[in-house]
């Protein structure tokens, strides 16, 4: 059974910083990776996803790497901002097409 | 990115009454839907697969008596909760991933969810 955990489970940040959030699963037979964002009673923003061929993602000042064989994969926001708070979802999707999220990691980004 | 839309996106209703919720993909075919519940400062818990034109599949521990999935077309799936009770409070979403070859490897994509509360 896929289980996906990651690490921390919160983060407060100054402004400005750099940061990785971690994320691990159980099974490396996955399809891909997705990471989402999630605002306090919204749904879910995907940010980036990564196909099992792929190694890394990049989109604006987010850069996501996977490592298939080690069953792991980390988000790495640069230059952070206060609205990056939020919380941050890691999934990964196996060969029945179902999506397994880890627990999230919460940020905060203090001005 | 494709949309998905859900509602409504807040319901509150009383005790021993159902509950409709709808998913939508707005711009493409969904022949595979997801249901999941998210309780307070918890992650996203797969309910059930939703499959167009057949019956969903229903993860371990979920009633599917309890929750009703209805998949009649390419672009709707239905979650109805029947005879509310207040545990069944919660943040309900749905995602979709596009129809066919792509549905397994593919992104998917997330509606804005539905919170809904029991009195």
């Amino acid at each position: 059974k896929q289980e996906v955990t990651q690490i921390p489970a919160a983060l407060s940040v100054p402004e400005g910083e750099n940061l990785v959030l971690n994320c691990s699963f159980t099974d490396s037979a996955i399809y891909n990776l997705q990471w989402f964002r999630q605002d306090p009673g919204k749904g879910l923003t995907s940010l980036l996803l990564i196909q099992s061929s792929q190694r890394e993602q990049t989109s604006g000042r987010l850069n996501a790497s996977l490592d298939k064989s080690s069953g792991r994969s980390t988000l790495y926001i640069a230059a952070s901002q206060p609205g990056d708070s939020a919380t941050y979802l890691c999934a990964v999707k196996g060969n029945t097409g179902k999506l397994i999220f880890g627990q999230g990691t919460t940020l905060q980004v203090k001005p | 990115g494709a949309v998905v839309s859900q509602h409504p996106s807040r319901v509150i209703c009383k005790s021993g009454t159902s509950v409709k919720i709808e998913c939508r993909s707005l711009d493409f075919q969904a022949t595979t839907m997801f249901w999941y519940r998210q309780f307070p400062k918890q992650s996203l818990m797969l309910m059930a697969t939703s499959n167009e034109g057949s019956k969903a599949t229903y993860e371990q521990g979920v009633e599917k008596d309890k929750f009703l999935i209805n998949h009649a077309s390419l672009t709707l799936s239905t979650l109805t909760v029947t005879s509310a009770h207040p545990e069944d409070s919660s943040f309900y979403i749905c995602s979709a991933g596009r129809a066919q070859g792509l549905a397994v490897t593919g992104e998917l994509f997330f509606g804005e969810g539905s919170r809904l509360t029991v009195l």
